[in-house]
């Protein structure tokens, strides 16, 4: 079945840190692939996106890779800030036909807090 | 404009009450789609409308009953809740329901079942 998995949280770190949040998937066929923010409070909105093999999504800093040999779309960011404590959900949408076409599927979500 | 809006923000009800969430896009999206998100969990799928019609329905208890009486609008009808029904609840558009288009959500209703 199609399921996604994130790295456990929470994540702390100290402003201007390095970010990593990994996410595998399982997936048949070739989904798109997502990485959501939902600040306290509010809705999910899109950070980036990715939609075939080796596509490099990037939005505000934050980046990440569609490595389709490793089943992987890992969310990275240079220097983190304050600003970007949220909760970080991975997702993946069916491109194809099937019970689960359009099904957007999200990972645990990954929860991280930036300390001044 | 990439702006879904869901009314009201926050609803308070009791079990025997019956009241609606409503949604709005003006993005010209034909699929749109209603969340239950409970605290620290991820979104989990409820319905999905396409092109106005029911495609998926995530066997949701028949108290939750989803309209679309247009393509800018999506209802979810709410009737005799349980406590454990209160969440927030997200609903979403996507140009199709095809993977390749992003799904915009809203700011979402967090709904207490008293």
């Amino acid at each position: 079945g199609n399921s996604v998995t994130q790295m456990e949280g929470p994540v702390t770190l100290s402003e201007e840190a390095f970010l990593t949040i990994n996410c595998t998937y399982t997936a048949t066929g070739y989904p798109s692939l997502f990485w959501y923010v939902q600040y306290p409070g509010e809705g999910l909105q899109l950070l980036l996106k990715a939609t075939k093999a080796d596509d490099k999504g990037s939005n505000k800093g934050f980046e990440a890779t569609y490595r389709k040999e490793t089943t992987s779309f890992h969310l990275e960011k240079g220097s983190v800030q304050v600003s970007d404590s949220a909760v970080y959900f991975c997702a993946h949408r069916a491109n194809a036909g099937g019970t689960s076409y359009g099904k957007l599927t999200f990972g645990q979500g990954t929860i991280l807090t930036v300390h001044p | 404009d990439t702006e879904v809006t869901q009314t009201p923000k926050h609803l308070v009800m009791g079990m025997t009450n019956k009241k609606s969430l409503k949604c709005e896009q003006h993005m010209g999206h034909r699929a749109m789609y209603w969340y239950k998100q409970k605290a620290k969990k991820p979104p989990e799928l409820m319905f999905v409308y396409s092109y106005e019609k029911l495609s998926i329905n995530e066997s949701v208890p028949s108290r939750f009953s989803p309209e679309c009486p247009n393509s800018s609008l999506l209802n979810l009808h709410l009737h005799a809740l349980q406590p454990e029904d209160s969440a927030l609840y997200l609903c979403a558009s996507s140009q199709g329901r095809g993977g390749l288009t992003e799904a915009f959500f809203g700011q979402g209703t967090r709904l207490t079942v008293v």
